[in-house]
């Protein structure tokens, strides 16, 4: 079956310690999305990739990385500079389409939690 | 920017009775408005979506309507179910942007 898949579900960070979230899909996607949900809070744009090798910050970028490397890879890190990382972690994928009418496909998220 | 707000934040209904959710738009440039249900410890997924040439979708007992001049667009579910219950998302995207904007969710709880 065609999906995303997010590892961890679960994941806990240390002080001063940088996380990486795993966000795989293999519908042949060329767009990819990083999002964080609060509570009570509507999805918020950290990164995102609409090709290979190439990414652009969202609302939100502050104290995060990524990489594109591989179409169906898109990593996000969790720096130690993000000072309230935890959150729901949510990765997508869409068709790349100029006319932007495309849906968002997305995986069952990572919940990050500080220890 | 474009700007998603919806209303309620939450909704409580009796099973077989109706439920609407309402989200307004800020961009008049928005052209694609996708409606997502998030159920615990999930991500979202689609259940119906409009574009901006349309005016009303429907997909059995979900319904989607869209008014441009307004800006705002509601999601109807008919014939409520317990399985209907969760959070559901309306967002909407502009032709030359690469993100969607989402609203920040409607808690659904259908009584049996």
């Amino acid at each position: 079956d065609g999906g995303i898949t997010q590892s961890p579900k679960y994941l806990f960070r240390k002080e001063g310690q940088n996380v990486t979230l795993s966000c795989e899909q293999n519908l042949n996607h060329d767009a990819m999305y990083w999002y964080r949900q609060d509570p009570g809070q509507g999805l918020r744009l950290i990164y995102y990739s609409q090709i290979v090798n190439d990414f652009q910050k969202g609302d939100i970028a502050e104290g995060y990385s990524v990489s594109r490397e591989k179409k169906e890879s898109f990593p996000l890190t969790v720096t130690s500079a993000q000072k309230n990382p935890t959150a729901f972690y949510l990765c997508a994928s869409s068709i790349r389409e100029g006319r932007g009418r495309q849906p968002q496909h997305f995986g069952d998220g990572t919940r990050l939690s500080i220890l | 920017g474009e700007n998603v707000e919806q209303h309620p934040s939450t909704l409580s209904v009796q099973e077989g009775d109706s439920a609407v959710i309402k989200c307004t738009y800020s961009d008049s440039a928005s052209n694609y408005f996708p409606w997502y249900k998030q159920e615990l410890g999930k991500g979202p997924q689609l259940i119906i979506d409009i574009r901006s040439n349309v005016g009303e979708k429907k997909d059995q007992r979900i319904a989607v309507t869209l008014n441009k001049t307004a800006k705002h667009f509601s999601l109807h579910i008919t014939e409520t179910q317990p399985e209907d219950s969760a959070v559901y998302f309306c967002a909407a995207r502009t032709y030359n942007n690469n993100d969607m904007r989402f609203g920040a969710g409607t808690r659904l709880t259908v009584k049996p």
